[in-house]
């Protein structure tokens, strides 16, 4: 079966440090990988997706950005965090061209201080 | 662009009653795919019900089921014997080529 993992849980970082959130997913090959943030009380801002290895396309120019150095890993980063940079982050993995249910990892609350 | 609407940010059942959730989409494409997601206070995204848009008939699961509207681009999500483990954030969501496009949704509490 497939499962995906997102680490760590929880992470507070000072302004201005660099950030590096990962995500691997299991059981499955070329997902569709994707990273979502959820800022309080709102809903889920798409960050970036990719459909394969090095393909990167992103949806909301700001402080981050995002790679994918393996087929199953996905890495979200930042060479200086804002404070607007806090919230929740999920990945998530699909298959296909957008036909199925999108799976989700368990997230990571970021507090940048 | 396509976007997600859901205008009701809280709504608040009787355990065992009915409830309704409301989404709106905007897409000039014919075929896409909807979902509602649940998450509970434990931030885990779970799926409760997809819909395709090519199928007229509404998409059921269990006590979920969907009222898809095509025409008027409208995505509810209906709710039947309401439980307290129902209490959760709802998102609806579409997708179309890769991208899955969320809502702000609608935190649904529910009262013993």
């Amino acid at each position: 079966s497939q499962t995906i993992h997102q680490w760590p849980a929880t992470l507070v970082q000072p302004v201005g440090s660099p950030l590096s959130l990962e995500c691997t997913v299991e059981g499955t090959s070329n997902p569709n990988l994707y990273w979502y943030r959820q800022a309080a009380g709102r809903g889920l801002q798409l960050l970036f997706y990719s459909v394969g290895i090095g393909q990167i396309s992103s949806e909301v120019p700001q402080n981050l950005s995002a790679s994918r150095p393996q087929d199953r890993q996905f890495i979200l980063s930042s060479k200086k965090l804002l404070l607007s940079d806090s919230g929740f982050y999920l990945c998530a993995w699909s298959l296909g061209g957008g036909v199925g249910e999108a799976f989700f990892g368990q997230g990571t609350r970021l507090t940048v201080v | 662009a396509q976007t997600v609407t859901q205008s009701q940010p809280e709504m608040s059942v009787q355990e065992a009653e009915t409830v309704t959730l409301s989404c709106t989409y905007d897409t000039s494409e014919s075929d896409y795919y909807l979902f509602w997601y649940k998450q509970p206070p434990s931030r885990q995204m779970i799926l409760v019900i997809r819909q395709e848009a090519y199928k007229q008939q509404n998409a059921t699961e269990n006590r979920f089921s969907v009222n898809f509207q095509k025409a008027a681009k409208s995505f509810s999500l209906k709710i039947s014997d309401s439980q307290l483990g129902d209490a959760a954030m709802y998102f609806c969501a579409y997708s179309m080529t890769y991208k899955y496009i969320f809502g702000t949704g609608t935190r649904l509490k529910v009262l013993a």
